[in-house]
């Protein structure tokens, strides 16, 4: 079983729908980030939470929300979906333990399209 | 401000050896990240290099000079399934563990 899982893997929704994206991992990592992609953009950071009390706002924040329910799950949800939220959603952890290199681990991605 | 730049595209021969270089200006700096990633899949972490030098893991190297603000990914022997993006990262600052990315490189390996 992979160590980090996210649901759904693909979504189509309409301008104005409210939609969750779910990340859940086994890995027992403190810190989980969420990141969009686009073409020619690279990765860019949403949010990003270092334990279930502690929620950070990245570079790119506007129009999402997040929820840490629990050490192994943290949800991004989109309150009012917009075409140009249109993109790829990873989720990432890592550990904060020392003498660790603290790479990140990634979801498999959720391919959200806005119509 | 931060910055990461990274050739969009490479092309390279089986059995070749190929150098992405990467530069970054970031405000802090703990760490430099390289991914591979294939299209339409999750990045994988290669290597990391935080003192100046190269760091040496199999067929892949990857070079830092903190001085300079420059990284190397150096790929010996290519192969085709080589074929992917390499994501150069950076770990802003001591303790924050937030991690830049730069737009990726487009390795494309040709037979």
């Amino acid at each position: 079983d992979a160590d980090v899982t996210q649901t759904p893997r693909n979504r189509i929704t309409k301008t104005g729908k409210r939609i969750m994206l779910e990340c859940s991992q086994t890995k027992g990592h403190d810190r989980m980030y969420w990141y969009r992609q686009d073409p020619g953009l690279g990765l860019r950071l949403i949010y990003y939470s270092f334990d279930v009390k502690d929620i950070n706002k990245g570079e790119i924040s506007d129009g999402y929300s997040v929820s840490r329910q629990a050490q192994a799950k943290f949800s991004l949800s989109l309150e009012s979906a917009i075409p140009n939220q249109t993109a790829l959603y990873f989720c990432a952890t890592n550990e904060t333990a020392t003498q660790r290199l603290h790479e990140q681990y990634f979801g498999p991605g959720t391919r959200l399209t806005v119509t | 401000g931060q910055n990461i730049d990274q050739p969009t595209e490479m092309t390279a021969t089986e059995g070749a050896i190929v150098q992405i270089n990467c530069t970054y200006q970031t405000s802090g700096f703990n760490g430099l990240f390289w991914y591979q990633q294939h299209a339409g899949e999750a990045p994988t972490f290669l290597s990391y290099n935080v003192l100046d030098g190269l760091e040496e893991k199999g067929r892949f190297s990857s070079f830092l000079s903190r001085s300079k603000g420059y990284s190397y990914l150096l790929l010996k022997e290519l192969q085709m399934k080589d074929s992917a993006s390499y994501l150069c990262a950076v770990r802003d600052g001591p303790g924050t563990y937030k991690y830049i990315f730069g737009t990726g490189t487009r390795l494309k390996v040709l037979a």
